[in-house]
């Protein structure tokens, strides 16, 4: 069955201007969480929903929001964008919360992001 | 500051070398994952551990769980240059999932 897919892969912007990234996750999968990698930061938790819900969120500022469909696709906006939003944004899908497959996360190949 | 710590950042061997990587934390985890990731593609699970003391082979790859739940090893046998990438830990903390920045190994041929 076909992965995780992201879009766009690659987006330039620049400072003040906002973007929207996709997620499409694996048929059957419910639950979507998204992270921000960066060189120095490593992979940071962003939010993660599950049935048109946020359930957790992580520590950014409401520049950072996301939303998820009735067909399980995500997305999330970065408004007034900064130079440090740069980063390589990841989506990544499993089962639903509490399942056997929970813990189970399969990325997609990221929507990289550079702010000019 | 991370709240999985790994060790080291940056490592460079060669082809047939024995590696250990280390993932530390001052918290228990229920259960602690390590990923692979390869440029340009996202990171791909390759074991979760549950239980404290817990070894798991993946063919040259070992794991460890440590037995207080709160560090975990990954051990490469005769790395090969297919090795190569960014290993990250992984563990659940309440209800999120937290990295460390991890480790990028280079297996020269």
């Amino acid at each position: 069955k076909a992965g995780v897919t992201q879009t766009p892969r690659y987006l330039i912007k620049t400072r003040g201007q906002q973007v929207t990234l996709s997620c499409s996750p694996i048929s059957g999968h419910r639950s979507v969480s998204w992270y921000q990698q960066t060189p120095g930061q490593g992979l940071q938790f962003l939010f993660e929903y599950f049935s048109e819900t946020q359930r957790n969120k992580g520590n950014f500022p409401g520049r950072f929001s996301g939303r998820q469909f009735s067909n399980s696709r995500s997305e999330m906006n970065v408004s007034t964008l900064e130079l440090g939003d740069s980063a390589l944004y990841l989506c990544a899908s499993s089962l639903e919360p509490g399942s056997a497959g929970a813990n189970v996360l399969t990325f997609g190949a990221g929507s990289r992001l550079t702010v000019l | 500051t991370q709240l999985l710590e790994q060790s080291p950042q940056f490592l460079s061997i060669q082809e047939g070398e024995n590696l250990t990587v280390y993932c530390n934390s001052s918290s228990v985890f229920s259960s602690l994952q390590w990923y692979r990731q390869e440029p340009g593609e996202g990171p791909v699970l390759l074991v979760t551990v549950v239980t404290g003391g817990e070894v798991k082979k993946l063919k040259r790859l070992t794991f460890q769980f440590g037995d207080a739940r709160k560090d975990s090893s990954l051990h490469i046998t005769a790395a090969q240059p297919g090795d190569t990438g960014l290993y990250l830990c992984a563990g659940r903390y309440g209800n999120k999932l937290v990295f460390g920045a991890g480790t990028i190994l280079r297996v020269k041929s």
